[in-house]
């Protein structure tokens, strides 16, 4: 069966520190991974999304960075961090099949980032 | 441009009651919606995907709704328990790779 595993499952970071999140699948192959921002009392924001090995799509400006070294692992990094990084991280995946997203997203149990 | 919405925001009910959870959307181009579960400080567990083709999808005491001509889903959970409290979260897939996210009806089910 397919598992997704995601840590550190917090962290507290000064502003001005670099990150790294990361994010690995299980039993599965080529499958689209993203990176997902979750505000407190707010829907998930897509942050990114990769349809392969080095294959990055970036939904909104920011601060981050992601990477996809291997097939299953996807890399969420800052160089800087800001106060307003804060929040929780959540990393996905689903089945790939090109363009055609019909499929189920299975989630990782997060990461709670905190800059201070 | 895609909003979900769901209300109500919370919930609180006594066990043993069964409650409806919305979800609306405002555009009806969609490829699929999916309801999450996730409890405090946890990520997301899928409970239901109902294709745009299908109308409702069961799963044990969950019933997830969908008409997409209204831009309405429902998930109905019967006789409800205390280990059902959490943030019920709907999502839509709208092509290519977005997928846009409600808020969530955080629920709380007393015993």
């Amino acid at each position: 069966s397919q598992t997704i595993h995601q840590w550190p499952a917090t962290l507290v970071q000064p502003v001005g520190s670099p990150l790294s999140l990361e994010c690995t699948v299980e039993g599965t192959s080529n499958p689209n991974l993203y990176w997902y921002r979750q505000a407190a009392g707010r829907g998930l924001q897509l942050l990114f999304y990769s349809v392969g090995i080095g294959q990055i799509s970036s939904e909104v400006p920011q601060n981050l960075s992601a990477s996809r070294p291997q097939d299953r692992q996807f890399i969420l990094s800052s160089k800087k961090l800001l106060l307003s990084d804060s929040g929780f991280y959540l990393c996905a995946w689903s089945v790939g099949r090109g363009l055609v997203l019909n499929t189920e997203a299975f989630f990782g149990q997060g990461t709670r980032l905190t800059v201070v | 441009k895609q909003e979900v919405t769901q209300i109500p925001a919370a919930l609180s009910v006594p066990e043993g009651e069964n409650l409806v959870l919305n979800c609306s959307f405002t555009d009806s181009a969609i490829y699929n919606l999916q309801w999450f579960r996730q409890d405090p400080g946890k990520g997301l567990t899928s409970l239901l995907l109902i294709q745009s083709s299908q109308r409702e999808q069961t799963s044990g005491r969950l019933n997830a709704s969908l008409d997409k001509s209204s831009g309405r889903s429902t998930l109905y959970i019967a006789a409800s328990q205390p280990g059902d409290s959490a943030t019920y979260l709907c999502a839509v897939s709208t092509g290519g790779f977005k997928t846009i996210f409600g808020a969530g009806t955080r629920l709380f089910v007393k015993a």
